[in-house]
């Protein structure tokens, strides 16, 4: 099957300060990854559609000035959040499309103080 | 408007114990995928079904997708605790496409 790897796991940081996410395809190109949002015991909120070589489309709600989105290459895209605060400490996961079906990456908890 | 209504969303049940759990919507998708996903992890894909009337079966997991492929279930038999977890189904209108999701059941089963 197809691996997507998150970078970092988790991340504590400070108010105010800017947090990059690397989302990777490990085994296979992906032209499409999509990055969520997810609140415990709650399923998964779409935030934004990462095209390699275009700009992210973003979902209705979704800041796209807070929510840098970079998508490269065929193998990675970046999310930045930018100027966090603690209302952005939530689970990010990213996914790529391959074949059918799309696969996650294990997640990043982000934890804003 | 919730586009894929998940159903039900909590489900506790004993070892042993069947359960279907079912996702249903208006809309016709190209594809239906059904994830589990574990606390502090990403959801892990389970079945992709994509023909209307389709169904697959993964050991005691059966999964079925609806002659109109509007709609899909998932019946697990005999559960067991390592069944416990997160499930998530998610319609596709495109291959390649953004993924709608369903609320989610959060199952657990006690032994």
């Amino acid at each position: 099957g197809a691996v997507v790897s998150q970078h970092p796991s988790w991340v504590i940081c400070k108010s105010g300060t800017s947090v990059k996410i690397e989302c990777r395809s490990l085994d296979f190109q992906a032209t499409t990854m999509f990055w969520y949002r997810q609140f415990p015991k709650q399923s998964l909120m779409l935030m934004a559609t990462s095209n390699e070589g275009s700009k992210a489309t973003y979902e209705q709600g979704v800041e796209k000035d807070k929510f840098l989105i970079n998508h490269a290459s065929l193998t990675l895209s970046t999310l930045t959040v930018t100027s966090a605060h603690p209302e952005d400490s939530s689970f990010y996961i990213c996914s790529a499309s391959w074949g059918l079906a799309q696969f996650f990456g294990p997640g990043t908890r982000l934890t804003v103080l | 408007t919730q586009l894929l209504e998940q159903s039900p969303q909590f489900l506790s049940i004993q070892e042993g114990e069947n359960l279907t759990v079912y996702c249903n919507s208006s809309s016709v998708f190209s594809s239906l995928q059904w994830y589990r996903q574990e606390p502090g992890e990403g959801p892990v894909l389970l079945v992709t079904v994509v023909t209307g009337g389709e169904v697959k079966k993964l050991k005691r997991l059966t999964f079925q997708f609806g002659d109109a492929r509007k709609d899909s279930s998932l019946h697990i038999t005999a559960a067991q605790p390592g069944d416990t977890g997160l499930y998530l189904c998610a319609g596709a209108r495109s291959q390649g496409g953004k993924l709608i999701f369903g609320q989610g059941t959060e199952l657990s089963v006690k032994p």
